[in-house]
């Protein structure tokens, strides 16, 4: 089946700069890459997915990037501010969405330093 | 447009007993999946419902097992309670199977296992 890997575990930046995110796939029939932030108590919530068929997508301060080729995706945030602290999942499904469960990475845990 | 609700929040059970969890996903979405989230394995995928049947199922023991109503609600139950079945169980439901429809989750039920 699908192996997810992320990394790093933990990743400490000083508020405003960058953070990236990077993660691995071993099947390369997945085609759908989804991230996920989760606060302390919350649930998990989609904050960006990309499709196979793009390299590369942007909302606002965040962006994913797809190396299909490669088998990895990264997840980019700029200007980073206290409430991105969070814990981030990257996630990989073969069919897209429900229908064949997704694979998680085992989680980022984001800390902004003021 | 309400989000997914999962009752009940919390949940206290000992060995050998059994527990249901129920899950209404947002309305309109017909496609609900469960995960299994612990600090040890992180997500895990357990099964999916779409229309009223078990499409996928994830690697666990036959303890665990679910069923969707034709309102799209899911329940989920875990029979023989073990100690290491403490979790945050968490729902997600999405639009339909196909490719690209992202999954949206509860805020999860947290069983605690004595």
């Amino acid at each position: 089946g699908e192996n997810v890997e992320q990394h790093p575990s933990t990743l400490s930046v000083q508020e405003g700069d960058s953070a990236v995110i990077k993660c691995t796939y071993s099947d390369s029939a997945s085609n759908y890459f989804p991230w996920y932030k989760q606060e302390l108590g919350k649930r998990p919530q989609l904050i960006i997915d990309i499709r196979s068929n793009v390299g590369e997508k942007k909302d606002q301060r965040i962006a994913v990037t797809l190396n299909k080729t490669a088998k990895h995706f990264s997840l980019h945030i700029t200007e980073t501010q206290p409430e991105d602290s969070a814990v981030y999942f990257c996630a990989a499904s073969v069919s897209g969405g429900g229908a064949d469960g997704l694979t998680f990475g085992k989680g980022t845990h984001l800390i902004i330093q003021p | 447009k309400a989000g997914v609700t999962q009752t009940p929040r919390y949940l206290i059970k000992t060995r050998g007993q059994q527990v249901t969890l129920s899950c209404s996903p947002i309305s309109g979405h017909r496609s609900v999946s469960w995960y299994q989230q612990t600090p040890g394995q992180g997500l895990q995928f357990l099964f999916e419902y779409f229309s009223e049947t078990q499409r996928n199922k994830g690697n666990f023991p036959g303890r665990f097992s679910g069923r969707q109503f034709s309102n799209s609600r899911s329940e989920m139950n875990v029979s023989t309670l073990e100690l290491g079945d403490s979790a945050l169980y968490l729902c997600a439901s999405s639009l339909d199977r196909g490719q690209g429809q992202p999954q949206h989750f509860g805020d999860g039920t947290r069983l605690s296992i004595l």
